[in-house]
Parts: C-alpha cells; sequence; structure tokens
C-alpha cells in the first residue's frame, strides 16, 4: 500500500527561525515528490517538484531534498516569516496505468510566532 | 486569469439529501481533478478527467459518488444520498498536460458537512 508520512504534525517557531519538515513514504512506482503549502481555507500550491534523478531543489527561502534511496525527503524553510504559516504536505506521486496518481501525507502545520 | 473555482465553498445537508460540486477549471486544461479530505486524514485522489472522459476513477469510494464533465469544461461531483462520514474537504484540481512534472493547480475546495 502506498503510504506518505511526514513529521513532525505540527510546530511552532519564531520569527526569522529555520526549519526542517520531514516526509518519508513508500510509493511505488516513483514518479516525482511534491512539496505543497495550503494555507488556511484555500487549496494547495505547490513549492517544489523533484523527480527520481534529483536530489535538491530550491524555491526562494524554501529547500527540499530527496533521497530516492531511503526514501525520505526533507523541506527546509530558511528565516521564516509569518506569512510562512501554514500545512506543509508531502505528496508522492506514481505512475499507473498511463496516470500520475498522487498520494498525500497528512502535512505539518507550521505556526510562525513574532 | 482565474484559477479553479469551486462553488459552492460550504454546504451543509441532511444525512439521505444530495449535493452536487461544481469545479471550474482554467481555461484550456484538459485534466481535471477531485480530492477529498475527511477530518484527521491525508487528502486523497478520487477520480481524473481527461477532457470529457474518465481517465482513472479508482479512488472514487462508492457508488454514491458521481462524477460528470460533460464537454469537457466544468466538472461535477453528486454525492447521493449522502452519509455522515462524506463530510470532509472536497478539492478540485486542473492541469494542462499530463507528465511527471506537469503541476496541477487546486480550487479552494468545497468544505461539505453532512448532518
Amino acid at each position: 500500500k502506498n503510504q506518505v508520512e511526514q513529521s513532525p504534525q505540527s510546530l511552532i517557531i519564531l520569527e526569522g527561525k529555520n526549519c526542517t519538515l520531514q516526509c518519508n513514504y513508500t510509493v511505488s512506482p516513483f514518479s516525482n515528490l511534491r512539496w505543497y503549502k495550503q494555507d488556511t481555507g484555500r487549496g494547495p500550491v505547490s513549492l517544489t517538484i523533484m523527480t527520481f534523478s534529483e536530489n535538491t531543489k530550491s524555491n526562494g527561502r524554501y529547500t527540499a531534498t530527496l533521497d530516492a534511496d531511503t526514501k525520505q525527503s526533507s523541506l527546509h524553510i530558511t528565516a521564516s516569516q509569518l506569512s510562512d504559516s501554514a500545512s506543509y504536505i508531502c505528496v508522492v506521486s506514481a505512475l499507473q496505468g498511463g496516470s500520475y496518481i498522487p498520494t498525500f501525507g497528512r502535512g505539518t502545520s507550521l505556526i510562525v510566532h513574532p | 486569469e482565474a484559477g479553479v473555482t469551486q462553488f459552492p465553498s460550504h454546504s451543509v445537508i441532511e444525512k439521505g439529501q444530495t449535493v452536487t460540486l461544481r469545479c471550474d477549471p482554467i481555461s484550456g486544461h484538459d485534466n481535471l481533478y477531485w480530492y477529498r479530505r475527511v477530518m484527521g486524514k491525508e487528502i486523497k485522489f478520487l477520480l481524473h478527467f481527461v477532457k470529457e472522459s474518465k481517465q482513472d476513477e479508482s479512488g472514487m469510494p462508492n457508488n454514491r459518488f458521481l462524477a460528470e464533465r460533460t464537454g469537457g469544461t466544468y466538472s461535477t461531483l453528486k454525492v447521493q444520498p449522502a452519509e455522515l462520514e462524506d463530510s470532509g474537504v472536497y478539492f478540485c484540481a486542473s492541469s494542462q498536460a499530463q507528465g511527471s512534472r506537469t503541476e496541477a493547480f487546486f480550487g479552494q475546495g468545497t468544505r461539505l458537512t453532512v448532518v
């Protein structure tokens, strides 16, 4: 069964600090891994995408890493801002029958305090 | 340019009633996806349209759920009759192409509460 596990479930940090979110997956056959940011009351918005051959991808203050051997990914947020408060969701897709079927993690809820 | 829009944003219905959710994808996007998130759980894939055809509906929970995309534009997801466990947030997403790196854009979701 395809699964995506994220940790921690929730995280509270002070503005300006860095943090790292973790994602472990068992999805096969692996196609790609995305990190999404979901603000309250909004749909998820893609931050980064990595395929099998990529092990790091940056988007501004967000840096994602991928270790396809250990099936782990991380999302590092540098110099956090209040607007970073959101749910961060790891999504791993498998190519099945011609479609890319995503498996979502439950997300990490990040709160950035001033 | 308008993003993916979903109607209504919230819906409260009684058990046994029928509800129809609507999704308007980004113009020109052939691929349309439905997902849902029940309380405390992860978002789960329901089905995928390519234009008006169902490419994959493996995530549809049971035959009380019916998705349509007549004409390959907007899509509807009907729940009939609704049960308590159908409560959750239903998301729609669309993408222009279908590839490993293709990004799907999400709507804001419809929060369905069945009482």
